[in-house]
């Protein structure tokens, strides 16, 4: 099966300028997640959805952080401004519907690196 | 969320076994250890997980301690492939199931 797929690679922008990054899950995946990975730490979870709605946005930074899954398939994730403690990797990921199958793995994708100069 | 404490890190050699350890004394009796790991500039990846029975796959085994409060997870014959950043982590599947990463254990394979 195809992987959960990101894009950009990698980014680069000055601090106040926004950046949108884009996440394609695997197919039939209800449950979509972003993550934010500071280098030398592990993944931190940003926001869950199930479907097309949010299961678990608490450590989203609202003021500039906002996410996106329309049609409950693909998510974008949005920094607006971008400061410069926001350059990290971030990582989507997917797994089968929350309800019926409780242990279904995480399928992550390989990230976005974002730099903010 | 309950708590893993695992060491930062670990050296093996090459087509020898590993064991990395994790503590979690905290864990609840409805919590499921998971374990993933993370290869350089990649996304982490699904290991293995288990609630009480020791567990056996492709990739791994894992072993859980008879209280349940500390598991190993096993590389039965260690590659330079399998040089990565290994977590234990505890996922509760009555909450909204999300992973909670630590900073888990850095492998470093000797060739």
């Amino acid at each position: 099966e195809a992987g959960v797929a990101q894009s950009p690679r990698y980014k680069i922008i000055e601090k106040r300028q926004s950046v949108a990054f884009w996440c394609n899950p695997i197919s039939g995946h209800a449950t979509l997640y972003w993550y934010q990975q500071i280098l030398g730490q592990g993944p931190k979870l940003l926001i869950q959805f199930q479907n097309n709605g949010v299961v678990d946005d608490s450590q989203l930074p609202k003021d500039r952080f906002s996410a996106e899954r329309l049609k409950g398939v693909d998510s974008t994730l949005k920094i607006q401004p971008a400061k410069l403690e926001d350059s990290a990797v971030y990582l989507c990921a997917s797994s089968l519907e929350l309800q019926s199958s409780y242990n279904s793995p995480l399928h992550f994708g390989n990230g976005t690196r974002l730099t903010v100069t | 969320d309950a708590k893993t404490t695992q060491p930062n890190s670990m050296e093996s050699n090459e087509e020898e076994p590993v064991h990395l350890p994790c503590n979690h004394s905290t864990i609840s009796g409805t919590d499921y250890i998971h374990w993933y790991r993370q290869l350089p500039s990649q996304g982490p990846e699904y290991v293995i997980h288990g609630l009480t029975s020791n567990v056996n796959n492709r990739m791994a085994s894992l072993a859980i301690a008879e209280d349940r409060k500390s598991s190993t997870l096993i590389l039965h014959r260690a590659t330079l492939r399998d040089a990565a950043v290994y977590y234990c982590i505890l996922r509760d599947p009555f909450g909204n199931e999300k992973l909670t990463f630590g900073t888990g254990t850095r492998l470093t394979i000797i060739p």
